[in-house]
């Protein structure tokens, strides 16, 4: 069980707007920025989302991120069937040195 | 362009030893941290540990440490992750990343990924 709480999954129809939430504490997304990747089917993760709410470029601006307190949240407007993926937030955690975290993964299905 | 290059699928039988490489491209590899992650089948990602080529400072999950050793060769800018008895458990697709920052802590994020290693281990 990942100390990063996601939904294990997310669905919409084109063109809606989701979200998906990932819950922590204080020693990880309380103190650090939130990042989320993005995993197609059969590929390896991509930065999606970095420092909360910043975009790679590449990304679409349909993509954005925020973060408050001990929580986080990734939005996808717009939704289009290429957004069907496994999307995962991840952290640094201050209790134990040198060691990130990544949320258990939200799949998104795209009906 | 920022590049990471993973060697191919291995299939091992238990007990065997394995080492699979993250051969870089297109930044300063002594300058970056490389990071090793991995996804069991149908599971979602761990971060496994570390390693900072510079000076081979290398940190490990408390899951992971004592199982791999991360290890690598600035000559040829290529970073390992190695087994010396591999498990049936083992068995999962294994990433490297490279750090966005060059500072190790809680600013930074994984950017890019390499393509993944399928590791199958199976007698």
């Amino acid at each position: 069980q990942s100390v990063l709480t996601q939904p294990p999954s997310a669905s919409g129809t084109p063109g809606q707007r989701v979200t998906i939430s990932c819950s922590g504490g204080s020693s990880n997304i309380g103190s650090n920025i939130v990042n989320w990747y993005q995993q197609l089917p059969g590929m390896a993760p991509k930065l999606l989302i970095y420092n909360n709410d910043q975009r790679p470029s590449g990304v679409p601006e349909r993509f954005s991120g925020s973060k408050s307190g001990t929580s986080a949240s990734l939005a996808i407007s717009g939704l289009q069937s290429e957004d069907e993926a496994d999307y995962y937030c991840a952290a640094w955690d201050d209790s134990l040195s040198d060691f990130w975290l990544f949320g258990g993964g939200t799949k998104l299905t795209v009906l | 362009e920022v590049q990471l290059v993973q060697s191919g699928a291995e299939v091992k039988e238990p007990g065997e030893s394995l080492k699979i490489s993250c051969t870089t491209s297109g930044f300063t590899f002594t300058t970056y941290w490389i990071a090793w992650v991995r996804q069991m089948p149908g599971k979602g990602l761990e971060y496994m540990g570390i390693i900072y080529p510079g000076d081979s400072d290398t940190r490990y999950s408390p899951s992971f440490q004592g199982h791999v050793t991360i290890s690598a060769d600035k000559s040829i800018t290529t970073a390992y992750l190695q087994w010396t008895s591999l498990k049936t458990s083992d068995t999962a697709m294994y990433y490297c990343a490279r750090l966005g920052h060059i500072t190790l802590g809680g600013y930074n994020w994984f950017h890019p990924w390499g393509q993944g290693t399928m590791v199958t281990v199976s007698s």
